[in-house]
């Protein structure tokens, strides 16, 4: 594997449900993303993880819960989620000493029913 | 509120004629700027980066960047229908981990 994965590709849930959503990279990258992209909306920034803390937390609602054991791996878990939290959520990594943009994964198309 | 601003088209381009795409930011520290290609149904893919005044090219691509005028552009030479995507500007702000902002993406058709 290279490059940055997520999983699920879609996911469907329920309001009352709970699921996770899983980036992994494999470019030995520092910082982790989570972006949020919306119909007819820029991509938003929702958190940011360098060297696995918390380094931004974009105003996001509770019911998002990021998480990140270690610099590869990155979660965000759902809970009680909203109809307009239907989006496609990108992860992405960047190697910061560098300055060279993000690398994004391939999204997760996210539906809340 | 640091802001991106692009035109979200659409922009119609025939075959072999040059595309111009243009971005506005209102953060003057920022140093490094970014354009990302993203085809329907996929994630944006990172096609140039500038870091100076003046023009970059990397093939049938040119960035140009005026930070006075807090301006980035992109041009694509000889435009193609696999050039048809939508364009994503992106600004760097952030002071320690990247951090970008991103315009709401121009969408480009390429007509044969």
């Amino acid at each position: 594997e290279t490059g940055v994965t997520q999983t699920p590709r879609h996911l469907v849930m329920g309001m009352t449900n709970k699921k996770s959503l899983k980036c992994e990279q494999h470019l030995g990258h520092n910082a982790m993303y989570w972006y949020k992209q919306s119909a007819k909306k820029p991509l938003e920034l929702m958190f940011v993880y360098n060297f696995k803390e918390q380094t931004e937390n974009n105003s996001v609602p509770s019911r998002f819960s990021p998480e990140c054991p270690n610099s590869s791996h990155l979660f965000l878990h759902l809970h009680t989620l909203q109809p307009e939290d239907s989006a496609l959520y990108l992860c992405a990594s960047s190697q910061d000493s560098r300055g060279l943009g993000y690398t994004f994964g391939s999204g997760t198309r996210l539906t809340v029913v | 509120q640091k802001e991106v601003e692009q035109n979200s088209g659409p922009l119609s381009v025939p075959e072999g004629a040059i595309a111009s795409l243009n971005c506005t930011y209102s953060d003057r520290g920022s140093q490094s700027f970014f354009w990302y290609r993203q085809y329907s149904g996929k994630s944006p893919e990172l096609i140039m980066s500038i870091y100076s005044n003046g023009d970059k090219e990397d093939g049938r691509f040119t960035a140009q960047l005026n930070k006075a005028s807090q301006y980035v552009s992109l041009l694509i030479r000889d435009s193609q229908p696999s050039d048809s995507a939508t364009y994503l500007c992106a600004v760097n702000i952030g002071m320690g981990a990247q951090k970008l902002v991103f315009g709401q993406g121009t969408r480009l058709t390429i007509n044969p």
